[in-house]
């Protein structure tokens, strides 16, 4: 079954400390992006990338970056951990349809805990 | 940019009752709105959505729907299930074309009580 994946699943670091979550689809879906979950905030946009060259901020891309390694691949790095990054994190793709983004596939999520 | 409102953040019904989740958006040129359930410990779905040429959508015993003068839509469940028991997310596509991105308001949680 075609399926979105992250690794890890979870995992607690401390300040300071640079982290990356990996995710990896074999839906095929040139769209990926990364969200964050916190209670009563909702799921907020970090980064999305449309193809292999493309990046673009979200919602609230300071103090993360990512990578899009492949198609296939899309990364989220943490450069240096601080406490308000704990969070739920999901990776999701897409495959756009006329002139929406499409359904999202989100991944199992990522929780991580910054002490 | 996009912003996207949700309320209640919290409703709790008895079983067979209807419920209503309301979300408002600030960008008149969304097009595309979906609604999302995610379960607890799991991951999010997607349940129903709607376009923006399209007032009313339904799918068994949920309908949303769209009133895009007053940028608001809602999402209905009716007789409603222990199993509906979820958070629930709306949101707005936006952004031209096909180069958007998709916002979210802030999630319900939904209590079904037997």
């Amino acid at each position: 079954d075609a399926d979105v994946t992250q690794t890890p699943r979870n995992r607690i670091t401390k300040t300071g400390k640079r982290i990356m979550l990996e995710c990896s689809q074999t839906k095929g879906h040139d769209r990926m992006y990364w969200y964050r979950q916190d209670p009563g905030l909702g799921l907020r946009l970090i980064y999305y990338s449309f193809d292999v060259k493309d990046i673009n901020k979200g919602e609230i891309s300071d103090g993360y970056s990512v990578s899009r390694q492949a198609q296939a691949k899309f990364s989220l790095s943490l450069e240096s951990a601080i406490p308000n990054q704990t969070a739920l994190y999901f990776c999701a793709t897409s495959d756009p349809t006329g002139r929406s983004t499409g359904e999202l596939f989100f991944g199992e999520g990522s929780r991580l805990t910054v002490l | 940019g996009e912003n996207v409102e949700q309320h209640p953040s919290t409703l709790s019904v008895q079983e067979g009752d209807s419920a209503v989740i309301k979300c408002t958006y600030s960008d008149s040129a969304s097009n595309y709105f979906p609604w999302y359930k995610q379960e607890l410990g799991k991951r999010p779905q997607l349940i129903i959505d709607i376009r923006s040429n399209v007032g009313e959508k339904k799918d068994q015993r949920i309908a949303v729907t769209l009133n895009k003068t007053a940028k608001h839509f809602s999402l209905h469940i009716t007789e409603t299930q222990p199993e509906d028991s979820a958070v629930y997310f709306c949101a707005a596509y936006a952004g031209s074309g096909n180069t958007g991105k998709l916002i979210f308001g802030q999630g319900t949680t939904l209590q079904v009580k037997p």
